[in-house]
């Protein structure tokens, strides 16, 4: 079936980086852009930006920019989320979701992955 | 960037009411990117709503959504028990925003 398969948990100290991967099945991965959302604890969504799979180009949210970076391996149909330098802030849930519409007529997240915690502490 | 601001925060009913929720944008969006979202405690958001009145796949027809311009509405004509939870809706234009949410409780 359609899905999306996040990496697992991850506890970091302040300063290191994390990789998060998301591995798709069950579509064409090139056919739709992937999008990256962050909840901090107890918080709302905020949307980190995007990757388009088929040139590989990322954008950027405001206040996502430096120190994120969004990155494909197409061979196993897997997106991945690098944060460097981290802080305690930096400290969520990670989701990444599939765009709804590949024509981009229509603007939203059809299929999620089931998140990956992160937490930052020394 | 377009905020999205969500009303009320909480709302309170019973299982059969009807939940109308309010997404009012600071400025006029298109309707062709305006969704909302269901999200449960531990769980990944899940897209009810785009287009601002189409249903995605699997929605029951008790959810509906409408609305244009600066204001959108989300509603459930009649809650069931696996409907209390918080709804976020969701905008694109030169950036893609989400509202706060309103979190549907039991009264």
């Amino acid at each position: 079936q359609v899905q999306l398969v996040q990496s697992g948990s991850e506890l970091k100290k302040p300063g290191a980086s994390v990789k998060v991967s998301c591995k798709a099945s069950g579509f064409s991965f090139n056919e739709y852009s992937l999008n990256w959302v962050r909840q901090a604890p107890g918080q709302g969504l905020e949307w980190m930006g995007w990757i388009n799979t088929k040139t590989g180009n990322p954008t950027y949210a405001q206040g996502f920019t430096g120190r994120f970076l969004f990155s494909l391996d197409t061979s196993v149909q897997t997106a991945y989320l690098q944060i460097s330098r981290l802080k305690a802030e930096d400290t969520g849930v990670y989701f990444c979701a599939r765009d709804l519409d590949p024509d981009y007529v229509y603007f939203g997240m059809d299929v999620w992955g089931q998140g990956t915690t992160v937490t930052v502490s020394s | 960037e377009t905020v999205l601001t969500q009303s009320p925060g909480t709302l309170s009913l019973s299982p059969g009411d009807r939940a109308t929720l309010s997404c009012w944008a600071s400025q006029r969006v298109t309707s062709s990117s305006l969704a909302w979202y269901q999200q449960k405690p531990g769980q990944a958001p899940r897209l009810l709503i785009y287009g601002a009145s189409s249903r995605a796949t699997g929605i029951p027809d008790r959810f509906s959504g409408s609305g244009s311009g600066i204001h959108f509405t989300l509603t459930i004509s009649r809650l069931e028990p696996e409907d209390f939870a918080v709804y976020y809706c969701q905008q694109y234009d030169t950036s893609l925003t989400f509202g706060g949410g309103t979190r549907v409780e039991i009264k």
